[in-house]
């Protein structure tokens, strides 16, 4: 499985923007760069992903490196339903599996 | 916005029992997976499809089993339910090809008495 590193957790106030970072300093040139989120007691939420260009949708911004070894989320206005576990994920070529991994537990502070 | 469920959203039942998970998704997506997460915990992959008659199964070994008929459903069977099957089980959907985000149902939270 391909292991990313992100921290445990992070803080954020409300209405600020936040950056969560990810590392995957073992991805191969093929390998997609995916973002997903899990509320409690809720299923994993895609959120974004990308292969090297930076990426934009209505939930957040995706920064890539330019070595692709690693990736930033970006929310530009934290809000309260924003506070979730997020999972960066390094999509094998091939692979059936997406690892998961522990997340980041983000906490938005009102 | 993914259209992924999952039935029931919490269960309680009694050891030996049979127990039939089911999953369904409208967009038609050919690929389908089963995951288990424990409170707190990463997921696990445990069974996969590929397509209808395709099953496979995932990196941690599990005894329930999984059937594909058809494209939108994708049931998951334990035999006889044991306390250690205690989890919640998350089914997701893809479509074909490399980089497919997967679609996740809302997960069935399973508790073996």
């Amino acid at each position: 499985d391909a292991k990313t590193t992100q921290p445990n957790s992070m803080e954020s106030n409300e209405e600020e923007p936040v950056h969560l970072p990810c590392n995957h300093s073992t991805i191969s040139g093929t390998d997609y760069i995916h973002w997903y989120r899990q509320l409690p007691s809720q299923g994993p939420e895609y959120v974004i992903h990308g292969l090297t260009s930076n990426v934009n949708n209505r939930m957040a911004s995706l920064a890539i490196a330019e070595d692709r070894k690693s990736s930033t989320l970006i929310l530009h206005r934290a809000t309260l339903r924003d506070a979730a576990v997020y999972y960066c994920i390094d999509d094998q070529t091939g692979a059936n599996n997406l690892f998961f991994g522990t997340g980041t537990r983000l906490t938005v502070i009102p | 916005e993914a259209d992924i469920y999952q039935t029931p959203r919490y269960l309680v039942i009694g050891t030996g029992k049979k127990i039939t998970l089911e999953c369904s998704q409208t967009m038609g997506h050919d690929k389908m997976y089963w995951y288990q997460q424990d409170p707190g915990m990463e997921l696990h992959l445990i069974h996969y499809s590929y397509g209808v008659n395709s099953t496979e199964k995932g990196d941690l070994s599990s005894e329930s089993t999984v059937s594909r008929i058809r494209t939108e459903h994708f049931p998951l069977t334990l035999e006889s339910a044991r306390p250690s099957h205690t989890s919640q089980y998350l089914c997701a959907s893809s479509e074909t090809g490399p980089g497919q985000p997967q679609h996740f149902g809302d997960g069935t939270r399973l508790s073996i008495l």
